[in-house]
């Protein structure tokens, strides 16, 4: 069975840095990206970034909002992906989801595929 | 950054009833897109990539439509289990973007 696990999330002082993981299990993980969304709560989902294969050298994409703040590593060997979130704002008060990119053989195009069940980031003083 | 606006923000309909959601891109991203279903406290769930391509084990009445700016997702006959919110996601190009989502609520 292919499963996502998060793990890390709590409550952080606003400046403060925390690191999320992923585990995950049943699927060849290098040769899979993997984005990090989030949600703040009641409001939409965010995409924060990706790690990109083993193919692609592990390569990083970031949206706008955490570029330069937080950073998205993995370790095949593991089968993790981690999230490092620096210089923490109140606004970063979300739900954080790990989520598989599924390549269609058909298609040849990605989506998110296989999804964590969350973990909880409150930044407040 | 490519924006995605999604439309409407929520609706009210009935068992049975055929409901339709729209996302349009400010640019042209082809057929790179997917639609997400998400219940209260969980996490999100694929239900179509590449614009109108169901994903496995997801009900056939969902469907999905569109390329270049506009597209749509259609629940033919909307079933007890189907409320929830919906987004879209483009993946066209780097950051990826959201749609705002459609509540889709019980009338």
């Amino acid at each position: 069975e292919v499963q996502l696990v998060e793990s890390g999330g709590g409550l952080v002082q606003p400046g403060g840095s925390l690191r999320l993981s992923c585990a995950t299990s049943g699927f060849t993980f290098s040769d899979h990206h993997m984005d990090w969304v989030r949600q703040a709560p009641g409001k939409g989902l965010e995409w924060i970034g990706r790690t990109k294969d083993k193919l692609r050298g592990h390569r990083t994409e970031y949206g706008a909002s955490v570029k330069g703040r937080f950073t998205i590593s993995r370790d095949d060997s593991e089968k993790s992906v981690f999230l490092q979130l620096n210089s923490l704002q109140t606004e970063d008060t979300a739900v954080y989801f790990c989520a598989r990119v599924g390549r269609s053989s058909e298609t040849h195009q990605d989506a998110l595929d296989i999804w964590g069940q969350g973990t909880m980031v409150t930044v407040s003083s | 950054a490519i924006q995605m606006t999604q439309s409407p923000s929520s609706l009210s309909a009935s068992v049975g009833d055929r409901v339709t959601v729209t996302c349009r891109a400010s640019q042209g991203i082809g057929n790179d897109l997917g639609w997400y279903q998400q219940k209260p406290g969980k996490a999100p769930k694929l239900l179509i990539y590449a614009a109108s391509t169901l994903q496995s084990g997801v009900p056939s009445r969902f469907s999905g439509s569109g390329s270049g700016t506009d597209f749509t997702l259609t629940i033919s006959s909307l079933q007890p289990e189907d409320f929830a919110t919906y987004y879209c996601l483009e993946d066209y190009n780097y950051p990826l973007t959201f749609g705002g989502g459609t509540k889709v609520e019980i009338k």
